[in-house]
């Protein structure tokens, strides 16, 4: 099955830890995503990136690091450095060309107290 | 700047009946506008979709209503079910760089009472 799977799908951490938050795809696509889910806000863009490589700072940034060294693979780290880290973390994965749909993976949810 | 505005924030629907969430967007560079389902501590799943050259695309009881003069679209399910209870997305992306950047709306959530 193509599909786009992340790991944990719960995650527990300290205040002060940093937390890498794992997601792989197997649709060969291209580009890959990072998002942050808080209630009510919607989506919001941490990270992109359109090759292995190369990745892009999105809207909130700030507090998160990542690295895409396979096509598959786009690992997101919460450092200690994000004030607010409890959200859902949504990543995703979309074609570079038309139609352009994006697809996302089941989530992870990451509490830090 | 919120770029892409949804609302209803929450819709209740009787079974049977026609749930209508609404989007606007102000970039015109936009050209892609898909409707995304959530269901709860599951990721975002496509529904459909448009593009700006059409003004209305089915899929079974989904269709999207786009008025491409106003800067609107609108989902439209007809015949709601409790099944479709779920929080719902609109966004719209635009190419950069061959690159598509999407936006999202602030969510719809959807009960349909049986």
């Amino acid at each position: 099955d193509g599909g786009i799977t992340q790991s944990p799908k719960y995650l527990f951490r300290k205040e002060g830890q940093n937390v890498t938050l794992s997601c792989e795809q197997n649709l060969n696509h291209d580009a890959m995503y990072w998002y942050r889910q808080d209630p009510g806000q919607g989506l919001r863009l941490i990270y992109y990136s359109q090759i292995v490589n190369d990745f892009q700072k999105g809207d909130i940034a700030e507090g998160y690091s990542v690295s895409r060294e396979k096509k598959e693979s786009f690992p997101l780290t919460v450092t200690s450095a994000q004030k607010n880290p409890t959200a859902f973390y949504l990543c995703a994965s979309s074609t570079q060309a038309g139609p352009y749909e994006q697809y996302f993976g089941p989530g992870t949810r990451l509490t830090v107290t | 700047q919120q770029q892409v505005k949804q609302s209803p924030q929450s819709l209740i629907v009787q079974k049977g009946g026609i749930s209508i969430i609404n989007c606007a967007y102000e970039n015109t560079a936009f050209d892609y506008f898909p409707w995304y389902q959530q269901f709860p501590g599951k990721g975002p799943a496509l529904l459909i979709a448009i593009r700006p050259d059409v003004s209305e695309k089915k899929e079974g009881r989904f269709t999207i209503s786009f008025n491409k003069s106003a800067k609107q679209f609108s989902l439209h399910i007809m015949d709601s079910q409790p099944g479709d209870s779920a929080t719902y997305f609109c966004a719209a992306s635009l190419a950069l760089y061959n690159f598509n950047k999407f936006y999202f709306g602030s969510g719809t959530k959807l009960n349909v009472k049986p």
